[in-house]
């Protein structure tokens, strides 16, 4: 069974500052697919990044960035220059590849204080 | 790009009774559905998928029976859940895919459901 571990319950950060959220995995799969999930307070579930495992490269959007650790099952969200519309849950999640269904974790509250 | 219409966004019956939530994709044919529940401050629990024209597969746990789900058309899957009782109020979120894999998944917004 595929596990997804978010150990920061909630964390806050001040605006323009950078803050990174912690995700950590177990599976035995290879092949798979890693997202951070951004849910506002107006519940829509926002899809923030997603790494596919058999790429080395970390990816990025804009101002978000992962650090994929494959061995060490680690998929930590870097959000640079942090705005007051960050503000949400963030939810980091495991799909096996091939099979439509995500396995999330328990959430991280981000609060982007002005 | 990819729209999920939920309705309603909330929706207040009492015990006993029954509530639908539909869930629509506007611009795009969904394929497969999927139902999810959010307790308050917990993560997204999946309790059924559902392709088009098929019985939805439910996971462990979730009651079949109780909750009801229909994917009759490309665009709309409905989630009922029957003889609702306190413990049912929650947070049901849809997600719709086309074409499946990793680019495929909309969310809709959510419907809060209180049963009284």
């Amino acid at each position: 069974a595929q596990t997804v571990t978010q150990s920061q319950p909630e964390m806050s950060v001040q605006e323009a500052e950078t803050v990174t959220l912690s995700c950590t995995y177990d599976t035995s799969e290879n092949n798979y697919y890693l997202f951070w999930y951004k849910q506002p307070p107006s519940r829509q579930m926002i899809l923030v990044i997603r790494q596919e495992a058999y790429k080395q490269q970390n990816a990025t959007e804009n101002r978000f960035s992962v650090n994929f650790q494959k061995a060490a099952k680690s998929f930590s969200l870097k959000i640079s220059d942090s705005q007051l519309g960050d503000t949400a849950m963030y939810f980091c999640a495991f799909m096996k590849r091939g099979f439509n269904k995500f396995y999330f974790g328990s959430g991280t509250k981000l609060n982007v204080k002005p | 790009g990819a729209v999920v219409s939920q309705h309603p966004s909330r929706v207040i019956c009492k015990s006993g009774t029954s509530v639908k939530i539909e869930c629509r994709s506007l611009d795009f044919q969904a394929t497969t559905m999927f139902w999810y529940r959010q307790f308050p401050k917990k993560s997204l629990m999946l309790m059924a998928t559902s392709n088009e024209g098929s019985k939805a597969t439910y996971e462990q746990g979730v009651e079949k029976d109780k909750f009801l789900i229909n994917h009759a058309s490309l665009t709309l899957s409905t989630l009922t859940v029957t003889s609702a009782h306190p413990e049912d109020s929650s947070f049901y979120i849809c997600s719709a895919t086309q074409q499946g894999g990793v680019y495929g998944y909309t969310f809709g917004s959510g419907t809060r459901l209180t049963v009284v």
